[in-house]
């Protein structure tokens, strides 16, 4: 079953801008993690944020958590060629196995 | 250091035909493994996870089948194909029920 939905379905920007891409959830988690798949391949693990975190960095990556609103958001700044992808959050509950995925982001950077 | 194989990295099988499908893990003992099926524009659904030899749970019922004969080996198999079995299969595996997953690069099949 899907729980996180993320927002937009794709996104389309021009290289150098900054790319934010929402992800919503419904029930409590233990974490919230974002990957990356390049068309074709296989998931790349980008951060993971607890759920007793707000925000934390990784490069130009910038994650954020409301666990009120159960959402989170993915900042990419300054973006290039090489970021387009299809971007997806997973939430990890506190006693279960599997992640919950959403449907993902794809994101496009123009050249 | 840690690394997942996963092959064939494309599969065309005729409907009916048997499947197996192969995912290895190096540089990691015990881990906990998953397989995922992707169809096309769309999220992932969790298959088959094991966090053990002979240790298999199915989160959805159907076709196919799974099976980790050694700590670090999960295979996928199906007796008889279906087109609906057509996708993208992901094997991962994590350290901890938590954190991240290591995805391999995925074996993308198609039945017809």
């Amino acid at each position: 079953s899907q729980q996180g939905e993320e927002d937009p379905q794709a996104l389309s920007i021009q290289e150098g801008e900054n790319a934010t891409m929402n992800c919503s959830y419904k029930t409590s988690i233990n974490n919230l993690q974002w990957y990356r798949q390049n068309s074709g391949r296989g998931l790349v693990h980008l951060i993971l944020i607890r759920s007793n975190e707000r925000e934390k960095h990784s490069g130009r990556l910038r994650v954020t958590l409301d666990t009120s609103k159960k959402s989170s958001s993915l900042l990419i700044t300054a973006s290039r060629a090489a970021d387009t992808a299809s971007y997806f959050c997973a939430t990890s509950g506190d006693s279960n196995y599997q992640l919950i995925w959403g449907a993902g982001t794809k994101l496009i950077i123009k050249p | 250091s840690q690394t997942i194989h996963q092959w064939p990295a494309t599969l065309v099988q005729p409907v009916g035909s048997p499947l197996s499908l192969e995912c290895t893990v190096e540089g990691t003992s015990n881990p906990n493994l998953y397989w995922y099926r992707q169809a096309a524009g769309r999220g992932l659904q969790l298959l088959f996870y094991s966090v053990g030899i002979g240790q298999i749970s199915s989160e959805v019922p159907q076709n196919l089948s799974a099976s980790r004969p050694q700590d670090r080996q999960f295979i996928l198999s199906s007796k008889k194909l279906l087109l609906s079995d057509s996708g993208f299969y992901l094997c991962a595996w994590r350290v901890d029920l938590r954190g991240g997953y290591t995805f391999g690069s995925g074996t993308r099949l198609t039945v017809v």
